[in-house]
């Protein structure tokens, strides 16, 4: 969806590195979902954005909202190849609960 | 929990066929969404309902797609008839009141 770009499209890292996804809204966000994909599988729920400024992390992955809520990252500290995966961002824009989704972020984590 | 539940996982047709996919929602959860994934697209939303009733199907492409939910444990996508460009992952994803949306695994769709 051009309302919600991601970026990188790929990335390939070192096991061990850090990494960090974006996710850009063209309007305000209600609510900003991060989703985790593997291939021929469905979504994974990772973590939920709601309010300006949040951030949540669980084990090593940390989801951050901007003040302004047009603005997400996804950080991973110290990737693993177990963190390989297809990293989606949802956007709610009109608190009605359906989500539109960006294309997506490819990761490799090379052993 | 079973999670969101659809069938089939797979589905090989000819063009022309009709085809229908279902899916079974989590227990309790008052939405379900219907969503299409390709490599082009990437995953665009359907339609999706709010206690079985229809509330924007604007993603539907043609009049050959239809869904319907005709109780809160069960819903259909159907596509008649079939063509190649149908081709894709549909997924199927149900949520509740201040809930994430939850996916099923998927059924993917071959119309040759």
């Amino acid at each position: 969806s051009q309302e919600l770009e991601q970026s990188p499209q790929s990335l390939i890292v070192q096991e061990g590195k850090n990494l960090t996804i974006n996710c850009t809204s063209s309007k305000t966000l209600y609510g900003l979902y991060w989703y985790k994909q593997k291939y021929g599988e469905g979504l994974i729920f990772l973590m939920m954005l709601q309010k300006g400024g949040e951030e949540k992390s669980h084990e090593k992955i940390t989801a951050k909202l901007d003040e302004k809520k047009q603005q997400s990252s996804l950080h991973i500290t110290a990737s693993q190849p177990s963190h390989a995966g297809i990293y989606l961002c949802g956007a709610d824009h009109n608190q009605g609960g359906k989500l539109i989704f960006g294309q997506g972020t490819e990761l490799s984590v090379k052993p | 929990d079973a999670g969101v539940i659809q069938s089939p996982r797979h589905e090989v047709t000819e063009m022309g066929q009709e085809v229908t996919l279902r899916c079974k929602p989590i227990s309790g959860h008052n939405s379900l969404f219907w969503y299409r994934q390709t490599m082009m697209r990437g995953l665009e939303l359907l339609i999706y309902f709010n206690n079985n009733v229809p509330i924007d199907d604007s993603g539907m492409p043609e009049d050959r797609f239809s869904a319907k939910m005709p109780n809160a444990s069960f819903s259909t996508l159907k596509i008649q008839p079939s063509e190649p460009r149908d081709s894709a992952v549909y997924f199927c994803a149900s949520s509740g009141n201040n809930s994430p949306l939850h996916f099923g695994n998927g059924t993917r769709l071959t119309v040759t």
